[in-house]
């Protein structure tokens, strides 16, 4: 099983300061990473995929890079719609994790 | 425009059996991965069970001696049933449907299950 660790596990930062936030694969899972982004009371949405890909109409701001076990999901220039829940997920195999989620709040 | 539409949950007691379904409207159900995630109280996303398009099913580890993912293609829908419920079962359940590697990905609104006595 690919166990899918997140870091920081908060993020508290101002609007326009970059957010960095680390997913770490316990073994390869080659491109097969996903991010998505979860608000209070709503289902998550689907920011990235094959680990830098965006999704269709997600803002420029976001981006992902990485492969095998060390993926990052970059947030450029925060702004105050961005404070939510933020998981990666393996797809590779099954089965499917997702990691414990950072938390970004926005000062 | 895809949607998925969820119904069933509701409050349970321990060792019922949890039934949902999911209506999928958009796109045709033989296709695609179908597949059901929860979330309990205050925690994370964990994936309980899914269905590729081959027809092949996977389900967590953890729980698959209690579950099991149908698809009725017919109808345009897929179905979870968990057996023998616990309070750990308590969370609310998302239907999914995805291509992620084409970034398609659909989420249902979501349903409350509380397994309690």
């Amino acid at each position: 099983e690919g166990v899918m660790t997140q870091s920081p596990g908060t993020l508290s930062l101002s609007p326009g300061e970059r957010a960095t936030l680390s997913c770490r694969a316990s073994q390869s899972v080659s491109g097969s990473v996903a991010w998505y982004q979860q608000r209070p009371g709503q289902s998550p949405r689907l920011l990235i995929y094959e680990a830098s890909t965006r999704a269709t109409g997600v803002p420029s701001r976001f981006s992902g890079s990485g492969s095998g076990t060390e993926f990052t999901l970059t947030i450029s220039g925060l702004q105050s719609e961005d404070s939510a829940v933020y998981y990666c997920q393996q797809y590779y195999w099954w089965p499917v994790t997702f990691g414990g989620g950072t938390k970004v709040e926005i000062k | 425009q895809v949607q998925l539409q969820q119904w069933g949950g509701g409050l349970l007691k321990p060792s019922e059996t949890l039934s949902l379904t999911c209506g999928v409207s958009g796109v045709p159900s033989s296709d695609y991965f179908w597949s059901w995630i929860r979330q309990s109280p205050g925690r994370g996303l964990e994936w309980v069970a899914e269905r590729n398009p081959d027809g092949r099913v996977g389900y967590n580890p953890s729980l698959q001696s209690r579950v099991t993912i149908s698809i009725d293609t017919s109808n345009n829908h897929f179905s979870l049933t968990l057996n023998s419920v616990t309070a750990a079962d308590t969370a609310v359940y998302f239907c999914h449907g995805s291509w992620t590697s084409q970034g398609r990905d659909w989420w249902g609104q979501g349903a409350l299950v509380i397994v309690s006595s």
